[in-house]
């Protein structure tokens, strides 16, 4: 079974921009969650999504929002990008509503803005 | 305020030394899970532990949940070079699925 894919894996955008980050979900798997890494962090929930429908959000502005395609693949929108959205956002995917069960996670893009 | 602490932040030990470290908060949790993360990858789950007081081993790791499914530990026995990386503790919290802050662990040769 093919594993949680994102893309780009880097990326280098200028403040103020816009930036769409893309995950394919592990086959099977109908619960995809995104979150914000910081350097030397812990993951940082931002949303998850559960067939189609946001199905829990963290302590993100509403320039952080995203999509949940009838495949269970998973777009996150950044708009108006400032300086402190540069880090590693990790896409994560599982079969459970609650994850419960665990997470796969892909490798994540890394966002640098300047 | 973390939902989810760990001690240490960060460990510097010898190949071949016992470790432990801990993930604390003063909520329950339904589960609790460990992650592993390598730099520029994405963390990998080692472990769930579902009841008050459950123990598991995974070869040479041990992980507890706390009988009161508000703490875990993770020890490691011999620990190699090939165990170091970034240790989180996650749990789900309501709708959410949140992270501990990790433990950055290295294993010098």
């Amino acid at each position: 079974e093919t594993g949680v894919t994102q893309s780009p894996t880097h990326l280098i955008k200028t403040r103020g921009q816009q930036v769409t980050l893309r995950c394919s979900s592990q086959s099977g798997h109908n619960t995809v969650s995104w979150y914000q890494q910081a350097l030397g962090q812990g993951p940082q929930f931002i949303f998850q999504y559960y067939r189609e429908e946001e199905n829990g959000r963290g302590n993100f502005p509403p320039r952080f929002s995203g999509l949940q395609f009838p495949n269970y693949s998973s777009e996150l929108n950044v708009n108006a990008l400032e300086l402190d959205d540069s880090a590693l956002y990790l896409c994560a995917s599982s079969s459970a509503g609650t994850g419960d069960y665990g997470y796969t996670f892909g490798s994540g893009t890394r966002l640098t803005v300047v | 305020t973390q939902l989810l602490e760990q001690s240490p932040q960060f460990l510097s030990i010898q190949e071949g030394e016992n470790l432990t470290v801990y993930c604390n908060s003063s909520s329950v949790f339904s589960s609790l899970q460990w992650y592993r993360q390598e730099p520029g990858e994405g963390p990998v789950l080692l472990v769930t532990v579902v009841t008050g007081g459950e123990v598991k081993k995974l070869k040479r790791l041990t992980f507890q949940f706390g009988d009161a499914r508000k703490d875990s530990s993770l020890h490691i026995t011999a620990a190699q070079p090939g165990d170091t990386g970034l240790y989180l503790c996650a749990g789900v919290y309501g709708q959410n699925f949140v992270f501990g802050p990790g433990t950055r662990l290295s294993v010098l040769p």
